[in-house]
């Protein structure tokens, strides 16, 4: 199975400052048809998770442009500009390139 | 305004079976793979299985083939998850989620399933 290494653990950001994490594959992501089917979620505290970014670099709708997304092969960012308050959560990458679909461990963004 | 509704989850002894219900509305329900994801208790999350639209191809990840069956009833609008056998380490909230345009873009908000004597 595709192993999601996310870094860092968890993460202490001012408000309005920048958050970037890392997530990073044990196989290349890039599918046969050329696409890269890695995506970023949110789960607020209580609540179920929700999709931020889908592809790398795409913001689904809704997603303030706060939120960025980065990266090829296996290695990947997201990035959090000007953190304010609803940000906090924790937030996973998933890939849908290879089967068993899977998600990485998680990086918990608390405020300061 | 596309919902999904969970039920089924509760307590339920090592061995015993559960099924799982999603409910789902806003949507063309027939038209979209679903899947069930899982995050036990304090944990990530962790993909389940999958359906196809018309429900003629099912996926399961290794820990649970054998024992989960996922299946739909397009006439309802709704996902199901059969649940055998079940074992402490199945113990989680089961989300259902669906690829409308993007992947797991909607989530339903999730049913807890205790597996404990």
């Amino acid at each position: 199975d595709v192993v999601l290494t996310q870094t860092p653990v968890s993460l202490l950001i001012s408000l309005g400052g920048q958050a970037s994490i890392s997530c990073r594959s044990s196989q290349s992501l890039v599918h046969s048809n050329g696409n890269t089917y890695l995506h970023w979620y949110l789960q607020k505290p209580g609540q179920s998770p929700q999709l931020l970014i889908y592809q790398v670099s795409n913001r689904f709708s809704g997603i303030p442009d706060r939120f960025s997304g980065s990266g090829s092969g296996t290695d990947f960012t997201l990035k959090i500009s000007r953190v304010e308050p609803e940000d906090l959560g924790v937030y996973y990458c998933l890939q849908r390139t290879h089967n068993p679909l899977t998600f990485g461990s998680g990086t918990k963004l608390e405020i300061k | 305004e596309v919902q999904l509704v969970e039920s089924g989850g509760g307590l339920v002894q090592p061995g015993r079976s559960l099924k799982l219900s999603c409910a789902a509305s806003g949507f063309t329900f027939s038209n979209y793979g679903m899947h069930w994801i899982r995050q036990a208790p304090t944990k990530g999350l962790e993909w389940v299985a999958s359906i196809s639209p018309s429900g003629g191809s099912t996926y399961y990840r290794d820990s649970v083939k054998g024992r989960f069956t996922i299946s739909r009833d397009n006439a309802k609008s709704t996902l199901y998850l059969q649940m055998d056998s079940l074992r402490s380490e199945d113990t989680a909230t089961y989300y259902c989620a669906t690829d409308i345009k993007q992947p797991f873009a909607y989530w339903g908000q999730g049913t807890l399933v205790t597996v404990s004597s």
